[in-house]
């Protein structure tokens, strides 16, 4: 089946740090893929996606490749503000009929210290 | 404000008694579904919905019953829960189970106890 395995956390940086937080999957179909932002009290929200490979998702400084050869999609930021502190799942969606849309990672957590 | 919205916000019960989630979004979506969220194991789909009348399992289904009469609402139903139902639940939903690149919005969540 399909599965998203994210670098486990907590992740601590300092304010204007570089991010990384890892993501790879396994499918059996070509997916779409896509990170999810949680902050705290609040449900998730949708930050960036990629539907075929090379893409690039963007959104709010945050960007993530598709990458099929590697079957990975990272989350990147180049410098990280203390309002970025929130939990991040990476997910997909496999386009082969399944009707059950997201599978999610375990999250990764983030905190950033002013 | 097209939103999803979920009731109660905390909840904390006894095991044996049952309980209702309620789930209700204003953006006319056809499909929407329910997750629960574990420490250390994301979320896990527990049941979704195509449209009125169209429900099916997700990964984690025992324990939960859900109902789709109307379009706008999806309640979560444990007739007898237990403890090992205590965790944070959120209802989602979108405009339909198609398009891969569809997005789900998300209730604020529901933290349930079962003591």
């Amino acid at each position: 089946g399909d599965s998203v395995t994210q670098m486990e956390g907590p992740v601590t940086l300092s304010e204007e740090a570089f991010l990384t937080i890892n993501c790879t999957y396994t499918a059996t179909g070509y997916p779409s893929l896509f990170w999810y932002v949680q902050y705290p009290g609040e449900g998730l929200q949708l930050l960036l996606k990629a539907t075929k490979a090379d893409d690039k998702g963007s959104n709010k400084g945050f960007e993530a490749t598709y990458r099929k050869e590697t079957t990975s999609f990272h989350l990147e930021k180049g410098s990280v503000q203390v309002s970025d502190s929130a939990v991040y799942f990476c997910a997909l969606r496999d386009r082969s009929g399944s009707a059950r849309q997201l599978t999610f990672g375990s999250g990764t957590q983030l905190t950033v210290l002013p | 404000e097209a939103q999803v919205t979920q009731n109660p916000r905390y909840l904390i019960t006894v095991t044996g008694k049952k309980l209702t989630v309620t789930c209700s979004q204003n953006m006319n979506h056809e499909y929407m579904s329910w997750y629960r969220q574990d420490p250390g194991l994301g979320l896990r789909q527990i049941y979704y919905s195509m449209n009125v009348e169209v429900t099916d399992k997700g990964d984690v289904p025992e324990g939960y019953k859900v109902s789709r009469k109307e379009k706008r609402n999806f309640p979560l139903i444990l007739e007898s829960p237990s403890p090992n139902q205590t965790s944070l639940y959120f209802c989602a939903s979108s405009f339909g189970g198609g398009p891969s690149n569809e997005k789900l919005f998300f209730g604020s969540g529901t933290q349930l106890s079962v003591l």
